[in-house]
């Protein structure tokens, strides 16, 4: 089945640390979204890639890195910059190109401090 | 700048009963607008979207909604609800000429027995 794996679904980050959050997907989508949520806020956009090797940011990118090396692979870590980094992180595809095409979401990573 | 809200952060319904999310937006244009459905720690599913067209929208699940230009709102309908219909609902704009998407807060519903 065609799909968005997100891994892991948990992880732990110790201070100072920088952790990587994998996102793969079968779907042959071009564009691909890394989403923070936090209770009450909703989803707000942390960066974007239109394309291979191409990425933007979004709403709430300091403290975030990603790449795009890979179509089907779209990687963010969360660093040491990221002064309050638990919550639970979506990444979601499109086919995009133009706004009729919705997102399709992986279950997600939830991150936490230790 | 596009937004949306989601005035009702928390609804609670009983089984069988109708249920109604509502959606405000605020953009320039008629936007594409979407709703989905997030069960507790899993992604979000698309219930339904509306592009242009018939004003009333059919999804999955037996959902629906009603675009309404003149009160800009994208209201969540079902007629009877389910135990398996509590979650958390979101609603989602985007402008025609961009595929980023602005969500709205959420609303949890509760389904009491």
């Amino acid at each position: 089945d065609g799909g968005i794996t997100q891994s892991p679904k948990y992880l732990f980050r110790k201070e100072g640390q920088n952790v990587t959050l994998s996102c793969e997907q079968n779907l042959n989508h071009d564009a691909m979204y890394w989403y923070r949520q936090d209770p009450g806020q909703g989803l707000r956009l942390i960066y974007y890639s239109q394309i291979v090797n191409d990425f933007q940011k979004g709403d709430i990118a300091e403290g975030y890195s990603v790449s795009r090396e890979k179509k089907e692979s779209f990687p963010l870590t969360v660093t040491s910059a990221q002064k309050n980094p638990t919550a639970f992180y979506l990444c979601a595809s499109s086919i995009g190109k133009n706004g009729n095409q919705p997102q399709h979401f992986g279950d997600g990573t939830r991150l936490s401090i230790l | 700048a596009q937004s949306v809200t989601q005035p009702d952060i928390h609804i609670t319904v009983s089984e069988g009963a109708s249920l109604e999310l509502r959606c405000n937006y605020s953009y320039g244009a008629t936007p594409y607008l979407f709703w989905y459905v997030q069960s507790p720690g899993q992604g979000l599913q698309l219930l339904l979207k509306y592009f242009s067209g018939d004003t009333l929208v059919q999804g999955i699940k037996g959902f629906e909604a009603e675009f309404k230009r003149s009160q800009s709102s994208f209201n969540l309908r079902k007629p009877s609800v389910h135990w398996s219909d509590a979650a958390e609902y979101f609603c989602a704009v985007g402008p025609s000429w961009d595929y980023k998407l602005s969500f709205g807060a959420g609303t949890t519903v509760t389904v009491r027995a």
